[in-house]
């Protein structure tokens, strides 16, 4: 079985300052993980993906991920936020990188204050 | 690149309706596609497996009479929803992947409330 958690439902960061969204995951066989980000009543955009290459991901708008086995997480970064990355981040778990289903953790929405 | 594209957007209708939900794959074949719940605030929730040619997979949980998921080709698949009650009240998302390998696309969700 394949689990996420995500530490803390609501970050609040100034304009300018670290990004931090903290996940961690469970699964029983190597994982394939995801983070997504959400706008209000809209679907799911990929952030990135990290599928057993390299454990520091780079994805789209400044965002990195570092997979670190030995702490199971995956905790997504960016080093300097933007009032556009208010939104709500979703990181899930699969056990492949396609048509397998999604385990998503709860969600973090980002509040980026100016 | 790859779209997913979900309709209709927003549905309000009376109690005891039933609503369909399309996930078309606009530029893509889509053997499988995916459908998930999402309650207010919380995150996203599987609910079926949809196999184009053949009948859906159900999560535990999930009533299959209640919602009723038909993939007929390899780009369109259906969600529908029967005799809808205000529980049934959510936003429903699908997705899909353009191949075995490649990260699933979303479309932008379903808003159905149920007056």
């Amino acid at each position: 079985a394949q689990s996420v958690t995500q530490l803390g439902s609501h970050v609040s960061v100034s304009e300018g300052a670290l990004v931090l969204l903290r996940c961690n995951y469970s699964s029983s066989v190597p994982p394939y993980l995801f983070w997504y980000v959400q706008y209000p009543n809209q679907g799911l955009q990929l952030l990135l993906k990290y599928t057993s290459a390299a454990t520091l991901v780079k994805g789209i708008n400044g965002f990195e991920a570092e997979f670190k086995k030995s702490e199971t997480s995956f905790h997504l970064t960016k080093p300097s936020a933007h009032m556009s990355d208010a939104a709500e981040y979703f990181c899930a778990v699969s056990v492949s990188s396609g048509n397998t289903p999604l385990v998503f953790g709860k969600g973090t929405r980002l509040s980026v204050i100016a | 690149g790859a779209v997913v594209s979900q309709h209709p957007s927003r549905v309000i209708c009376k109690s005891g309706t039933s609503v369909k939900i399309e996930c078309r794959s606009l530029d893509f074949q889509a053997t499988t596609m995916f459908w998930y719940r999402q309650f207010p605030k919380q995150s996203l929730m599987l609910m079926a497996t949809s196999n184009e040619g053949s009948k859906a997979t159900y999560e535990q949980g999930v009533e299959k009479d209640k919602f009723l998921i038909n993939h007929a080709s390899l780009t369109l698949s259906t969600l529908t929803v029967t005799s809808a009650h205000p529980e049934d009240s959510s936003f429903y998302i699908c997705s899909a992947s353009v191949r075995g390998n490649q990260p699933q696309h979303f479309g932008d969700g379903t808003r159905l409330s149920i007056l």
